[in-house]
């Protein structure tokens, strides 16, 4: 149904800052996470992925960290630049369920 | 190129009507989604398909009829439009569960009920 009573919480950062996103997953036994980006007027698109017997995981300017204690997990994007404008999905995926749960996104805006 | 692709872009209709959105994958994969995503950016999941069989119908409307042909297309017909059905649905599609990989999604539908 609808997200009745949610609302898309918004950070802004100035360009060359870092960025922490934090998205709290809701399954203890889900076994795979991933970070989307979705950019206006487009489909999500895959940033960076990480699996439950991880708790860090290293790409091309972002990390993604979990805490499977406290089911939490963070997507932090160093030097943040304009390009990097655009909603932010976390979605988990358990096996054998062939779904992804989406949390609710975070929009980023990058500051001149 | 496009791995996912889904048609139409755009779709404006009158309450009541009937349409469908057409959903094709050239990445080889087993499994396939639709996903709604309403005015707040909430992306919902609808339907899973894997290998053209059923798998998830997450307490969907039955005016929504998925329909897969074949592994690599899934398609959305809906029924009776409602003012509610407004939204942009999303098709994706992964490898297998047991392969450990992300969904790709399509660029979208945005359906306006009028």
């Amino acid at each position: 149904g609808e997200s009745v009573g949610l609302h898309l919480p918004t950070l802004s950062v100035q360009e060359g800052d870092n960025s922490i996103i934090n998205c709290a997953y809701s399954n203890s036994a889900s076994d795979y996470f991933i970070w989307y980006k979705q950019e206006s007027g487009k489909g999500p698109q895959f940033i960076i992925d990480i699996r439950s017997n991880m708790d860090k995981r290293q790409g091309q300017r972002v990390t993604v960290l979990l805490n499977k204690t406290v089911k939490h997990l963070s997507l932090q994007i160093a030097a943040t630049q304009p390009g990097d404008s655009a909603v932010y999905f976390c979605a988990e995926n358990t096996s054998g369920t062939y779904k992804y749960i989406f949390g609710t996104g975070t929009r980023l805006k990058v500051l001149a | 190129d496009t791995a996912v692709s889904q048609t139409p872009k755009y779709l404006v209709t009158q309450m009541g009507n009937d349409k469908s959105i057409k959903c094709e994958q050239n990445l080889g994969h087993d499994t396939m989604y639709w996903y709604k995503q309403d005015s707040k950016k909430f992306l919902k999941i609808m339907f899973s398909y894997n290998n053209k069989e059923l798998i998830i119908n997450e307490t969907v409307p039955n005016r929504f009829s998925p329909k897969s042909p074949d592994k690599a297309h899934l398609n959305l017909h809906i029924n009776s439009l409602e003012l509610g059905d407004s939204a942009v649905y999303f098709c994706a599609s992964s490898h297998k569960e047991v392969v450990k990989t992300e969904a790709f999604f399509g660029q979208g539908t945005r359906l306006t009920v009028v």
